[in-house]
């Protein structure tokens, strides 16, 4: 039971590049979310999707895509990355959405 | 705005004392609280939720929920340095989003 795991790790990007964020949990959650965290904005929430086939905008939605793949899996997409977008990305899931959500190791990006 | 807001610290207390996490929120609709811990460079770690007005006690911990006066609180008893860590208060109002506080950085000192 591996819980939330998100690839990659780590990357660094070039100014335009696009790439895409992996998700999966094995909870059979109905719910999961991306955040990002920075420093000093705490965690913000970027898309969510409630159940599988649904997505919805979160907080700090542009220059981000989302795909809810199944049940299991949940991406996201940087189309033309940013600086701005540097940051630590979080996935999470939870089996309805005022339950705990459980989180990811994280993606540390960074945007040159 | 749906706010939560908490003290960002440092604090710090000696080992073995009781440290006192704070937060209150804004959104009086909120319905369930959670406390996450989060060392240096890991995610948040699920240590308490809360649902309704009162104490809940899990080993070392006690969350504390007053909606009243829209006020959460961590307690940690026996604080050991191993607690050092932030700690990141978040809250639901039955929606799909969770608010998180800007988190609280706790230092044990031995």
């Amino acid at each position: 039971n591996a819980g939330v795991t998100q690839t990659p790790k780590f990357q660094v990007l070039k100014t335009g590049q696009s790439m895409t964020l992996q998700c999966a949990q094995d909870m059979n959650h109905n719910s999961m979310y991306w955040y990002r965290q920075d420093p000093g904005m705490g965690l913000r929430l970027i898309y969510y999707s409630a159940s599988e086939g649904t997505t919805d905008k979160g907080e700090v939605p542009n220059g981000y895509n989302v795909s809810r793949l199944n049940k299991r899996e949940f991406s996201l997409r940087l189309e033309s990355a940013a600086p701005s977008q540097t940051s630590v990305y979080f996935c999470a899931s939870s089996d309805r959405g005022y339950n705990e959500q459980f989180f990811g190791p994280g993606t540390r990006l960074t945007v040159l | 705005q749906k706010e939560v807001e908490q003290n960002s610290g440092p604090l710090s207390v000696p080992e073995g004392a009781i440290a006192s996490l704070n937060c209150t929120y804004s959104d009086r609709g909120s319905q369930s609280f959670f406390w996450y811990r989060q060392y240096s460079g890991k995610s948040p770690e699920l240590i308490m939720s809360i649902y309704s007005n009162g104490d809940k006690e899990d080993g070392r911990f006690t969350a504390q929920l007053n909606k009243a006066s829209q006020y959460v609180s961590l307690l940690i008893r026996d604080s050991q340095p191993s607690d050092s860590a932030t700690y990141l208060c978040a809250v639901n109002n039955y929606g799909q989003n969770f608010v998180f506080g800007p988190g609280t950085r706790l230092s044990v000192l031995p």
